[in-house]
C-alpha cells in the first residue's frame, strides 16, 4: 500500500507570498499530524487532526499558519505572508489501524523563503 | 511541558564498536519512539516502546525503556557504516483529546571504517 505522500517536494517562494502544502495520509488512517523541521528549532509539532474532532492547533507558531483536513483525508497546511524564518522542512505523518500508535511520516516539503 | 533531552548530539565511532545513545524526558509519557533519518530523507520508524522495561531489538540496534527513570536508550552493537544517520527519540503525550510527539535534538552518528 502507498505511504504518506506530500506535495510539492520543494517550494521556493518570495517573502510575503502565501503557500499551500499538501499531505495525503495512508488510506484509512484517522489521525494526521504536521511537524516542522528546521536547523534552529529541530522537529516541532504543529497540528493534530483526529477524525471529525476539533484539531489541536497548539503548535502553530503564529496566526499566519492554518491547516485543514477535508473529508477526514487530505490535509493542507497554509502559510500566509511567508517570512524567512518559515524556511524549513514540513513533515506530515498519519496513524491509525491496528498499530494506531505508529506514526508514519511522509517525505516532507522543503520550503525556502527568499 | 514535556521536554526531551538526547545525548550525545554527535557520535563518531569505529566499525565494530558498541555505543549507547541516551534519551531523557521530563514528564510522564505513554510511549517512546526512536526514528532514523538519512540526509535529505524523512523519518523512518525504528521502535515504539510502550511500557516500563520494554526492550526491542532489530539487527544491531536495541532500544529499552525505563519509565521510572524517564530514560530510554538505543544501543548499537558492532557498528557498521550503514548505520550512519541521525537518530531521534520522541516522547508521546496524550491529553485533552490530542496526541503529539516531542522530539529530542537528534544524534548524528558517523561510523568510520
Amino acid at each position: 500500500g502507498a505511504g504518506v505522500s506530500q506535495s510539492p517536494s520543494n517550494k521556493v517562494t518570495e517573502k510575503g507570498k502565501d503557500v499551500e502544502l499538501r499531505c495525503d495520509p495512508i488510506s484509512g488512517h484517522t489521525a494526521l499530524y504536521w511537524y516542522r523541521q528546521s536547523l534552529g528549532q529541530g522537529l516541532e509539532f504543529l497540528i493534530y487532526f483526529q477524525g471529525n474532532s476539533a484539531p489541536d492547533k497548539s503548535g502553530l507558531p503564529s496566526d499566519r499558519f492554518s491547516a485543514e483536513r477535508t473529508g477526514g483525508s487530505v490535509s493542507t497546511l497554509t502559510i500566509q505572508r511567508t517570512q524567512q524564518e518559515d524556511s524549513a522542512v514540513y513533515l506530515c505523518a498519519s496513524s491509525g489501524g491496528r498499530l494506531s500508535y505508529e506514526q508514519y511520516f511522509g517525505p516532507g516539503t522543503r520550503l525556502t523563503v527568499t | 511541558e514535556l521536554k526531551v533531552e538526547q545525548n550525545p548530539l554527535f557520535l563518531s565511532m569505529q566499525e565494530g564498536k558498541n555505543y549507547t545513545i541516551y534519551c531523557n524526558y521530563s514528564t510522564t509519557s505513554d510511549r517512546l519512539y526512536w526514528y532514523r533519518q538519512d540526509p535529505g530523507k524523512s523519518l523512518e520508524s525504528l521502535f515504539v516502546l510502550l511500557s516500563n522495561g520494554a526492550v526491542k531489538q532489530e539487527g544491531r540496534l536495541m532500544a529499552s525503556l525505563d519509565t521510572k527513570a524517564r530514560l530510554s536508550t538505543l544501543h548499537i552493537t558492532a557498528a557498521v557504516h550503514d548505520l550512519s544517520a541521525t537518530y531521534f527519540c520522541a516522547a508521546g503525550y496524550s491529553g485533552a483529546g490530542s496526541y503529539q510527539l516531542t522530539f529530542g535534538k537528534g544524534t548524528k552518528l558517523s561510523v568510520i571504517p
